[in-house]
């Protein structure tokens, strides 16, 4: 059966690091056929993709506008899991933080399975 | 980015009722939407992917249709367990989009 595992602090200081981790269970993370997603959820933003990563042949990454400039997603081989790390975050960044794989290819893509959900809440 | 406008934001409904669900792509994403519904406290689950097909395990009351700019999702007949809120997501173009959600109360 596959799993997404989530891990990471439920709380973080603004100014600091977010980080959560999804260890995969029955998938590959260098799976040719699957792309793996963070999707955060808030009352005041609805549900947000936040990017992805996946391999084909070698890794890309595709992140949102709204936090390129502050989000890396690290994959694991190793350890069959990613990472997500969303820098300098503010109150604006407390939401429900989900992992999830999509499948699909080119521009046709579902979501079949996700994480359990982490609520992260920025304070001091 | 691509807007996903989801009609209505909440409805009330009875069981055995039909329901239709629709969103509306700012630019044409082919049947690049799939659908989700979602429980209080739950993860989203995915109901209807390329626009039309049903994922497996799902039952036949949910049906999708649409494409370009305009879906809908039915339910046929509503049952107790399909009270909660349902989502589009667009795929056609990163990042991927959702609509606003549209929560199915109990009339």
């Amino acid at each position: 059966q596959v799993q997404l595992q989530q891990s990471g602090p439920g709380l973080v200081k603004p100014s600091q690091t977010l980080s959560l981790t999804c260890a995969i269970s029955g998938d590959s993370v260098s799976s040719n056929s699957a792309a793996w997603t963070w999707i955060r959820q808030s009352p005041s933003r609805g549900l947000e993709w936040l990017g992805r990563t996946y391999y084909r042949s070698r890794w890309y990454n595709d992140y949102a506008v709204s936090v390129r400039s502050r989000i890396i997603f690290n994959p694991d081989t190793a350890k069959n899991q990613f990472s997500l790390q969303l820098n300098s975050v503010t109150s604006e960044d407390t939401a429900v933080y989900y992992c999830a794989r999509s499948t699909g290819s080119a521009r046709m893509w579902y979501y079949d399975l996700w994480g359990r959900g982490a609520l992260v809440t920025v304070s001091s | 980015d691509i807007q996903m406008t989801q009609s209505p934001s909440s409805l009330s409904a009875s069981v055995g009722d039909r329901v239709t669900i629709t969103c509306r792509a700012s630019q044409s994403i082919g049947n690049c939407l799939s659908w989700y519904q979602q429980k209080p406290g739950k993860v989203p689950d995915l109901l209807i992917y390329a626009a039309s097909s049903l994922q497996s395990g799902v039952p036949s009351r949910f049906s999708g249709s649409g494409s370009g700019t305009d879906f809908t999702l039915t339910i046929s007949s509503l049952q107790p367990e399909d009270f909660a809120t349902y989502f589009c997501l667009q795929s056609h173009s990163t990042p991927h989009t959702f609509g606003g959600g549209t929560k199915v109360e109990i009339k």
